[in-house]
């Protein structure tokens, strides 16, 4: 069956620190892998979604970057955090059905 | 541009009653809809979803309608039960399974 990680659960960054959050995925391969960030009190807004390896879309303009080094792995960066970075992360996964299936996420608090 | 909105940010029912939450949508070429059910500090558990060539769907006590003409859709739940307070979640997409875009979701409470 298939699994997706997140790590860490809770993170706590100064402004103007990097940030680097992964995501990897078993069980499936080719999938489309999307960060999602949930601010507080608001939707889930899509960041960035990627259908292969090396292949980056980005929705909104912003501080952060992701790359998809391998198949199953997803990751999210930043050279130098703001306090408005702060917010709760999502990673998800999809294949050939509609739905796609999410981590537990991150907690990211910038001080 | 908000193409999912939710316009209810909050929504409180009696333990046992139905539970309807609205989604309404501007992009006409979205051609299918998913529900999404989250609980603090977890990510958004799949509900439930429907096929723009469809106009209901239903699974348990959770039924979605949507109206194409209208660009709305709804979830029904019946009975509510106290378990399903949660965040929910409307969700769209079209062809090609790339994006998927959410609303801002409701929060539904679901009271004794």
């Amino acid at each position: 069956s298939q699994t997706i990680h997140q790590w860490p659960a809770t993170l706590v960054q100064p402004v103007g620190s990097p940030l680097s959050l992964e995501c990897t995925v078993e069980g499936t391969s080719n999938p489309n892998l999307y960060w999602y960030r949930q601010a507080a009190g608001r939707g889930l807004q899509l960041l960035f979604y990627s259908v292969g390896i090396g292949q980056i879309s980005s929705e909104v303009p912003q501080n952060l970057s992701a790359s998809r080094p391998q198949d199953r792995q997803f990751i999210l960066s930043s050279k130098k955090l703001l306090l408005s970075d702060s917010g709760f992360y999502l990673c998800a996964w999809r294949e050939v059905t509609v739905e796609a299936f999410f981590g537990q996420g991150t907690r990211l608090t910038v001080v | 541009d908000q193409q999912v909105k939710q316009n209810s940010p909050s929504l409180s029912v009696q333990e046992g009653r139905i539970s309807i939450l609205n989604c309404d949508y501007t992009n006409s070429m979205f051609d299918y809809f998913l529900w999404y059910k989250k609980y603090p500090a977890e990510g958004p558990t799949f509900l439930i979803s429907i096929s723009s060539i469809k106009d209901k769907n239903e699974d348990g006590r959770f039924t979605v309608f949507l109206n194409k003409s209208a660009k709305h859709l709804s979830l029904h739940i019946v009975p509510s039960q106290p378990g399903d307070s949660a965040v929910y979640f409307c969700a769209a997409g079209t062809g090609g399974y790339n994006k998927l875009i959410f609303g801002a979701g409701t929060r539904l409470a679901v009271h004794p």
